[in-house]
């Protein structure tokens, strides 16, 4: 289809191992947005790719989170050295410039 | 700094029950203003949007919300819920000056059969 898509939808990984979540958006958003969902928790905004801008980074809770956005298309999410509180669902989202987001159906973390 | 509030966070209502659902935000420029649905097991997706024009807007599933430009609110409201409604509701704000999306805390909705 041509809605956004994550890779991968679940992932199991050790605490201490680096993980790559990955972020295929719609065609022609010039958009990106990665954000954290956590158990009973709200959306918390991780960091925002728009155009050829420098991202905005505000959002990534501890210099083990890294992302970046490759010919201004896809996205990769990286975390390195996992932690217990890092699981929770990443969702990634595109859009139009003003446009509403459009979600992908997220990528579920679990560390052991 | 931009902020998005939605004051309740857990709402339990009857079938047939009426709804509204606050959300206030704090910028006083242009702003589109959302509303995201999230059933449970699915992704996020959009409920209505409000860009310009009648500040009243109707949205997918009976849902409506009103933006009162002088209270700062895009407040949600149904009629009469149905068991099906039972979801997380999100508030979001684009602000023309930052061109970023500001969500609330969300609202988790139970409709009870």
């Amino acid at each position: 289809g041509a809605g956004v898509s994550q890779s991968p939808s679940n992932k199991v990984t050790e605490k201490g191992k680096d993980v790559e979540l990955r972020c295929d958006p719609i065609s022609g958003h010039t958009a990106l947005y990665w954000y954290r969902q956590s158990l009973g928790q709200g959306l918390e905004f991780l960091i925002y790719f728009q155009g050829n801008s420098a991202p905005d980074k505000s959002g990534l809770p501890s210099d083990r989170f890294s992302a970046e956005r490759t010919g201004g298309s896809v996205s990769t999410l990286t975390i390195q050295r996992t932690q217990q509180e890092d699981s929770a669902v990443y969702l990634c989202a595109s859009s139009p410039t003003n446009g509403e987001l459009f979600f992908g159906e997220g990528s579920r973390l679990t560390v052991l | 700094a931009q902020s998005v509030s939605q004051h309740n966070h857990h709402v339990i209502l009857s079938e047939a029950a009426s709804l509204e659902l606050g959300c206030n935000y704090s910028y006083g420029g242009t702003v589109n203003l959302f509303w995201y649905v999230q059933y449970p097991g699915q992704h996020l997706q959009l409920l209505l949007k409000y860009f310009s024009g009648d500040p009243l807007v109707k949205g997918i599933k009976g849902f409506e919300a009103e933006f009162i430009k002088s209270k700062f609110s895009f407040n949600l409201r149904k009629p009469s819920v149905q068991w099906s409604d039972t979801a997380e509701y999100f508030c979001a704000v684009l602000a023309d000056n930052f061109n970023k999306f500001y969500f609330g805390s969300g609202t988790k909705l139970n409709v009870k059969p």
